[in-house]
């Protein structure tokens, strides 16, 4: 099993641009989530996605949208980038109760000009 | 609202010193707590968590409701040891399980 996937690894952007992160579990998992970590600021939620066809907010939703394609699936779109938006973007998946291990993907580093 | 406070950005010891990284929580429920950790170069990921009472790599962390605090120990640190460690909590939420972070505490060990 691959786990949590995400692509690509890396991305630099222009100001103004736009694309998709994609990231996908074969873990049979119901939930997904989308974080950023920037140095000093640890790791904040952007988006989750508690089921298939759920998507709901983090901590720091503004400037992206989510789409849950399917059960594997869960991309983070950036519309319009922004250098506040340069990050390591993580996705993670896990089960249904409280105390369950999230699941990593590798990160995917943006660098928006 | 939930917060997790780790007031250490840096620390360093010595190996084979002993090694505390401490972590504070604000929760008005019962808590779900981790801790992760982040190797370098690697994705972060579950090192223990408090329900399982488990002992991981040599560490240990004890869930102290009175002082709101889960922090984490090990009596004698290796290099190997070495890498970001995050302190967690989890909160119920639309059937989905959301992770507050902490900002993280690099943990360097000298040889």
């Amino acid at each position: 099993n691959a786990g949590v996937t995400q692509t690509p690894k890396f991305q630099v952007l222009k100001t103004g641009q736009s694309m998709t992160l994609q990231c996908a579990q074969d873990m049979n998992h119901n939930s997904m989530y989308w974080y950023r970590q920037d140095p000093g600021m640890g790791l904040r939620l952007i988006y989750y996605s508690a089921s298939e066809g759920t998507t709901d907010k983090g901590e720091v939703p503004n400037g992206y949208n989510v789409s849950r394609l399917n059960k594997r699936e869960f991309s983070l779109r950036l519309e319009s980038a922004a250098p506040s938006q340069t990050s390591v973007y993580f996705c993670a998946s896990s089960g249904l109760v409280s105390w369950e291990t999230q699941y990593f993907g590798p990160g995917t580093r943006l660098l928006v000009l | 609202a939930q917060r997790v406070t780790q007031p250490e950005k840096l620390l360093s010891v010595f190996k084979g010193a002993p090694v505390e990284l401490k972590c504070n929580y604000s929760y008005s429920g019962s808590p779900e707590l981790f801790w992760y950790v982040q190797y370098s170069r690697q994705r972060l990921q579950l090192l223990l968590r408090h329900i399982s009472r488990e002992s991981i790599k040599g560490f240990t962390a004890d869930l102290n409701k009175g002082e709101t605090s889960f922090h984490l120990k090990k009596p004698f640190a290796q290099e190997e040891d070495s890498a970001m460690y995050y302190c967690a909590l989890s909160r119920p939420g639309a059937g989905s399980y959301q992770l507050t972070f902490g900002k993280g505490t690099k943990l360097s060990v000298i040889p």
